[in-house]
């Protein structure tokens, strides 16, 4: 299994440019969601979801928008890239249940610059 | 609404110490709570998670522990090492929903 997968690994944006970050699983996991870590402020939860087509807002949704319609593929869209934005990106997936419960397990990154 | 802490912040230690990692949590009902590690410029890797109904988790030289009446859990690290060297985060489940509430993590140096 490769895991969680996150592409890709370096991203430079203009201010207003838009993307879109994306993040697959092979583990048929149920639940996808999407932080952001910066510094001082530690892992905040962006957008979640509990399974296709079916999303909700975290901690710091605004300038992002997702989708999930398969169970692999969670991607997340930056509408109109702002500087505030710039932060490492990461998605991570869990199953909803069977031992261990809910472990998460994170992909690589994306590490996003807005200039 | 669920709020964790790690403290310390940093915490340097000789090669061959035992030490404890400290993180609190506000809200006693949590389903889980996960530790973690995280290299530099890397990701997140999983090291141990507690069920709320366990009291404790083990993995090779490391220990977790789950307080919830204290709203208290110690990872606990035996015989550091240099390559244990890394910042160390938990993070607290409270729903089943795969939404984390992280700490600011603690931020480890073995020295040789």
């Amino acid at each position: 299994n490769a895991g969680v997968t996150q592409t890709p690994k370096f991203q430079v944006l203009k201010t207003g440019q838009s993307m879109t970050l994306q993040c697959a699983q092979d583990m048929n996991h149920e639940y996808m969601s999407w932080y952001r870590q910066d510094p001082g402020m530690g892992l905040r939860l962006i957008h979640y979801s509990v399974g296709a087509g079916i999303t909700d807002q975290g901690e710091v949704p605004n300038g992002y928008n997702v989708s999930r319609s398969t169970t692999e593929d969670f991607p997340l869209r930056l509408l109109s890239a702002a500087p505030s934005q710039t932060s490492v990106y990461f998605c991570a997936s869990s199953r909803r249940s069977g031992r261990p419960y809910n472990e998460q397990f994170f992909g690589p990154g994306t590490r996003l610059t807005v200039l | 609404k669920q709020e964790v802490t790690q403290i310390p912040a940093a915490l340097s230690v000789p090669e061959g110490e035992n030490l404890v990692l400290n993180c609190s949590f506000t809200d006693s009902a949590i389903y889980n709570l996960q530790w973690f590690r995280q290299d530099p410029g890397k990701g997140l890797t999983s090291l141990l998670l507690i069920q709320s109904s366990q009291r404790e988790q083990t993995s090779g030289r490391l220990n977790a522990s789950l307080d919830k009446s204290s709203g208290r859990s110690t990872l606990y690290i035996a015989a550091s090492q240099p390559g244990d060297s890394a910042t160390y985060l938990c993070a607290a489940d409270s729903g089943n929903t795969g939404k984390l509430i992280f700490g600011q993590g603690t931020t480890l140096q073995v020295k040789p």
